[in-house]
């Protein structure tokens, strides 16, 4: 298994565009989580599903960003528009059941210019 | 609400020299702890869980309830050890059931 894929790698982009961060999860695992990661405030929860269903999202700062799960296999975080202030590396994890060990994917490194 | 507080970000040592990464947390009830690293290019992995009162790669936490701390420590660090640490701590019920992260400590082993 090749463990939590995500994609881009890295991502430059200017304010005001759109960018859409991606992430499989290991197959069979029912829970998935976004995080965000800075200097200055560390790993950061924006928000996690059990079974597809968004249970949380209180961490999601602004209504700019959104995140969906339309299969197990399959989840988006999408920003828009991007703000300088939104560059950070943001990673995606998968567990059995909410509950258990988290498994990280590499995360996308986001420069908005 | 409950908090994580690392509050090194940055810890340097000499290999062979003791290490100990401090944390310290805020919880009402009763929290699992847990310890998280990431080594340069590697993804982030549960480092070990106060739960499992293991040792893992050297690395021990005991967990202080009177104290509300979790520091990690290895009695003579090595340059592989080199990474970045993260504490992080789960309630017991609803919401605080999701793992609260500190803000890191980038350990750097000197050769």
């Amino acid at each position: 298994d090749a463990g939590v894929i995500q994609s881009p790698r890295h991502e430059v982009t200017e304010m005001g565009q759109e960018v859409t961060l991606r992430c499989k999860p290991i197959s069979g695992h029912n829970s998935l989580f976004w995080y965000r990661q800075t200097m200055m405030r560390g790993l950061e929860l924006l928000i996690y599903f059990n079974n597809n269903v968004p249970i949380d999202d209180s961490g999601m700062p602004e209504d700019r960003f959104s995140a969906k799960m339309p299969n197990a296999s399959f989840s988006t975080l999408k920003i828009q528009p991007s703000e300088p202030r939104d560059s950070a590396v943001y990673f995606c994890a998968s567990s059995g059941f909410s509950y258990n060990e988290q498994f990280f994917g590499p995360g996308t490194r986001l420069t908005v210019l | 609400a409950q908090r994580v507080t690392q509050p090194e970000k940055l810890l340097s040592v000499f290999k062979g020299a003791p290490v100990e990464l401090k944390c310290n947390y805020s919880y009402s009830g009763s929290p699992e702890l847990f310890w998280y690293v990431q080594y340069s290019r590697q993804r982030l992995q549960l480092l070990l869980r106060h739960i499992s009162r293991e040792s893992i790669k050297g690395f021990t936490a005991d967990l202080n309830k009177g104290e509300t701390s979790f520091h990690l420590k290895k009695p003579f660090a090595q340059e592989e050890d080199s990474a970045m640490y993260y504490c992080a701590l789960r309630g017991a019920s609803g919401s605080a059931r999701q793992l609260t992260f500190g803000s890191g400590t980038q350990l750097t082993v000197l050769p």
